[in-house]
């Protein structure tokens, strides 16, 4: 199993672009999430999904989006790209959405 | 906002010793985690207890938690280098929130 997987590993946008981050996981997780990391802090979850058609908004959902069509993927975009966006972001999927959480390696993105 | 707080926030210790950190946090739990970073990449899942447990062994980590006191502790025994990396506590109820972290670093 490849786990949990994340493209792109390092993005650079210009203030005002959109992007999607990818996410897949091949483990038949229910649960899936993005979250972001900015320097010496904790993660803040971005938005979640409990299986393939529902998504719900975390703590910092403002300019993102997400979808979950299948259960394999779930792609965050990045509306308007703000330098205040500037973040590692990770994906990660669990069973159910109380369990072990299994992380993607991360996408570091800078917003010029 | 951040519900579970890790204490210290940087720790520094020989390799050999023993390390301990402390987690906090504020409301009632399902679960709580312990999970280890390095360097900025992905979390790795270390151990869970559950809100009825009172300790868990896993390997050289040792986890408590103190319900009445909402708080839980991860001690490291016989330190590696390799266990230098930032240690963040998870405290499950309705939402996940995460603390932190604690940085280990350990001298060789």
């Amino acid at each position: 199993n490849a786990g949990v997987t994340q493209t792109p590993k390092f993005q650079v946008l210009k203030t005002g672009q959109s992007m999607t981050l990818q996410c897949a996981q091949d483990m038949n997780h229910e649960y899936m999430s993005w979250y972001r990391q900015d320097p010496g802090m904790g993660l803040r979850l971005i938005h979640y999904s409990v299986g393939a058609g529902i998504t719900d908004q975390g703590e910092v959902p403002n300019g993102y989006n997400v979808s979950r069509s299948t259960t394999e993927d779930f792609p965050l975009r990045l509306l308007s790209a703000a330098p205040s966006q500037t973040s590692v972001y990770f994906c990660a999927s669990s069973p159910q959405g109380l369990d072990e959480q299994f992380f993607g390696p991360g996408t570091r993105l800078t917003v010029l | 906002s951040q519900q579970g707080e890790e204490d210290p926030q940087a720790l520094s210790i020989q390799e050999g010793e023993n390390a301990t950190m402390n987690c906090s946090y504020k409301t009632s739990i399902n679960n709580l985690q312990w999970y280890r970073q390095n360097s900025g990449r992905g979390l790795v899942h270390l151990i869970l207890i559950r809100s009825n447990e009172r300790e868990k062994h896993s390997g050289r980590l040792r986890v408590t938690l103190d319900t009445s006191k909402k708080s839980s502790s991860l001690l490291i025994t016989a330190s590696r280098a390799a266990d230098t990396a930032s240690y963040f506590c998870l405290d499950s109820n309705y939402q996940l929130i995460w603390g932190a972290g604690t940085k280990l670093i350990i001298k060789p």
